[in-house]
């Protein structure tokens, strides 16, 4: 069966330095992948979305960036955390038709 | 670019009350899907519609896909105290593998 790895769980990073969120799927080949921000009592915001290795589509213009090395894993980065990157942070997969499987979540605080 | 919105934005029903969540789009879905966030959690995946006026059952839950295939709506019949939590539409209008999420409606039932 699939499963989705999403670490770490919780994550305080002073303003200025970098991030590093990883997600890691097992058990489906070539999935779509997911980065999804949900600010505390909000909805879900697309960041990026890729449907192989080395494609990414961005969505939203801002401090972040994602990368896709390896066809299961997909990486949401920054090199200088601002305050307002707090949130929830979300990676999921889904084949076609999209259905998308979401992995526990990392909560950043940017202090 | 495509947009979901969604209604009400919270709902507080009494215990054995109905309960609705409405979702529309800017442009002609795909597929809609719907999805359940329990307080502190992450999305998990209800259904998927994909015809025209379909309409599916998950117990006290009715899934509808509008005719035109740009509205959608979630129907819980005689809530219950687990039924709480956040209820989201998602979609995909282009094909891509894009999955756009409505906001959300956050529903409370009280015993």
């Amino acid at each position: 069966s699939q499963t989705i790895h999403q670490w770490p769980a919780t994550l305080v990073q002073p303003v200025g330095s970098p991030l590093s969120l990883e997600c890691t799927v097992e058990g489906t080949s070539n999935p779509n992948l997911y980065w999804y921000r949900q600010a505390a009592g909000r909805g879900l915001q697309l960041l990026f979305y890729s449907v192989g290795i080395g494609q990414i589509s961005s969505e939203v213009p801002q401090n972040l960036s994602a990368s896709r090395p390896q066809d299961r894993q997909f990486i949401l980065s920054s090199k200088k955390l601002l305050l307002s990157d707090s949130g929830f942070y979300l990676c999921a997969w889904s084949v076609s038709p999209p259905k998308a499987f979401f992995g526990q979540g990392t909560r950043l605080t940017v202090v | 670019g495509q947009q979901v919105m969604q209604i009400p934005q919270y709902q507080h029903v009494q215990e054995g009350e109905d309960f609705t969540t409405y979702c529309n789009s800017s442009t002609t879905l795909s597929n809609i899907q719907w999805y359940k966030q329990r307080p502190g959690g992450h999305p998990v995946f209800l259904i998927q519609l994909v015809k025209s006026g379909e309409v599916k059952k998950q117990k006290r839950l009715t899934f509808q896909f509008g005719e035109a295939k740009k509205n959608s709506s979630l129907h819980i019949t005689a809530t219950q105290t687990t039924d709480v939590g956040t209820y989201f539409c998602a979609g995909d209008s282009g094909g891509y593998n894009k999955l756009i999420f409505g906001a959300g409606t956050r529903l409370a039932v009280h015993p």
